[in-house]
């Protein structure tokens, strides 16, 4: 099945910091690409999605760009605040319907 | 409210007794899955539905069956819970495979004794 490969965590940092989160995906076709977020006792949500080859997702000031030449859709935010705290993970949805999520990245922001 | 809806939210059960999670969902769609989530090893797949009585493996199938006779509801069964199958379990569902994002429930944390 389709695959990533994602930025190990944890990753810490202080409020206002640049946040950068590496995912290079393996996938049959040309899947759509997807961000989730969870929250601390939360199940996943949808963060933001870009469809087709150089289409930007963005959403809460996170934004991913998707780049076909090099599999890759890296998560980005400028100034993380403390409420960004959660587990970020990449996802392709591609031709295949099987879709494991990785051990995900987690993110601890510091007042 | 579009939502996917499982229950329980905990369950702590014994070693050999059966039992069923369910897991509903209000948005018509046609693809719905199970995972489950384990310190380190992430969310895993343990079986996925594209429609109703379509049901294929995941990554980690052993151990659990699934049916999917209406297009709402995709109960996880344990026939047999052992302790390795103590862990939390998240259900999801999604309308058209590949643009749409998964929609995921809150949660059933399992503990098998």
């Amino acid at each position: 099945g389709d695959s990533v490969t994602q930025m190990e965590g944890p990753v810490t940092l202080s409020e206002e910091a640049f946040l950068t989160i590496n995912c290079t995906y393996t996938a049959t076709g040309y899947p759509s690409l997807f961000w989730y977020v969870q929250y601390p006792g939360e199940g996943l949500q949808l963060l933001l999605k870009a469809t087709k080859a150089d289409d930007k997702g963005s959403n809460k000031g996170f934004e991913a760009t998707y780049r076909k030449e090099t599999t890759s859709f890296h998560l980005e935010k400028g100034s993380v605040q403390v409420s960004d705290s959660a587990v970020y993970f990449c996802a392709p949805h591609g031709n295949d319907y099987k879709l494991s999520f990785g051990a995900g990245t987690t993110v601890t922001v510091r007042a | 409210e579009a939502q996917v809806t499982q229950n329980p939210r905990y369950l702590i059960t014994v070693t050999g007794k059966k039992l069923t999670v369910t897991c509903s969902q209000n948005m018509n769609h046609e693809y719905m899955s199970w995972y489950r989530q384990d310190p380190g090893l992430g969310l895993r797949q343990i079986y996925y539905s594209m429609n109703v009585e379509v049901t294929d493996k995941g990554d980690v199938p052993e151990g659990y069956k699934v049916s999917r006779k209406e297009k709402r509801n995709f109960p996880l069964i344990l026939e047999s819970p052992s302790p390795n199958q103590t862990s939390l379990y998240f259900c999801a569902s999604s309308g058209r495979w590949g643009n749409s994002p998964l929609h995921f429930g809150n949660g059933t944390r399992l503990t098998v004794t």
